[in-house]
């Protein structure tokens, strides 16, 4: 069936260098997507999104690119922070805009 | 705003038993949603609601119940609990139904059935 995943579960970084979390979609047809932050104990947290007819976009601190022909997302983080630790998702969203589904997750850790 | 709160934060329940996880929300959305978290593992959706009076399943139904009877409102019902359902339930909201619409999560309910 139509998937989201990411290719690694744990990211080790030291401070101040730069994160880059991936992700790969299978639905060549979504056209949404979401990079969520949860901390521990804690509920997702909006990070940055990005549609389909873009191919990066900038927040701050934080980059999500987006290569439609391989089906591939990722976020960049810029000099990580020991605040930045968490474990990171990237979702998609549906056609009709009323389902997230989810990947598997990617845990963060900043070495000080 | 308090934004999405849900209560309780922990709960054990023994198989077979029944309990309401309670999500409110203050932000005035229309759209929301119940999701569960296994360890380690992404959110799977249960139900989802566009307005009172409305609900739709999701990927994950099986064993779960809600009701949506105003707008703030969106409480889900396990009537038998089973081991599988030992998961953290993340309840969210959005205002709109459109392909680029937010969801603000509560801060989860972490239910243990033995």
């Amino acid at each position: 069936g139509e998937s989201v995943g990411l290719h690694l579960p744990t990211l080790s970084v030291q401070e101040g260098d730069n994160s880059i979390i991936n992700c790969a979609y299978s639905n060549s047809a979504s056209d949404y997507f979401i990079w969520y932050k949860q901390e521990s104990g804690k509920g997702p947290q909006f990070i940055i999104d990005i549609r389909s007819n873009m191919d990066k976009r900038q927040g701050q601190r934080v980059t999500v690119l987006l290569n439609k022909t391989v089906k591939h997302l990722s976020l960049q983080i810029a000099a990580t922070q020991p605040g930045d630790s968490a474990v990171y998702f990237c979702a998609e969203m549906n056609n009709a805009g009323n389902m997230l589904t989810f990947g598997g997750g990617t845990r963060l850790m900043v070495k000080p | 705003n308090a934004g999405v709160t849900q209560t309780p934060k922990f709960r054990i329940l023994k198989i077979g038993q029944s309990m309401t996880l309670q999500c409110t929300q203050d932000m005035n959305h229309n759209y929301m949603y119940w999701y569960r978290q296994d360890p380690g593992m992404g959110l799977k959706l249960i139900y989802y609601s566009v307005g009172a009076g409305i609900t739709d399943k999701g990927e994950v139904p099986n064993g779960y119940n809600v009701s949506r009877s105003t707008t703030e409102d969106f409480p889900l019902r396990l009537e038998l609990a089973a081991p599988s359902q030992t998961s953290v339930y993340f309840c969210a909201s959005s205002r709109y139904q459109s392909s680029y619409n937010e969801q603000f999560f509560g801060p989860g309910t972490r239910l243990t059935v033995l």
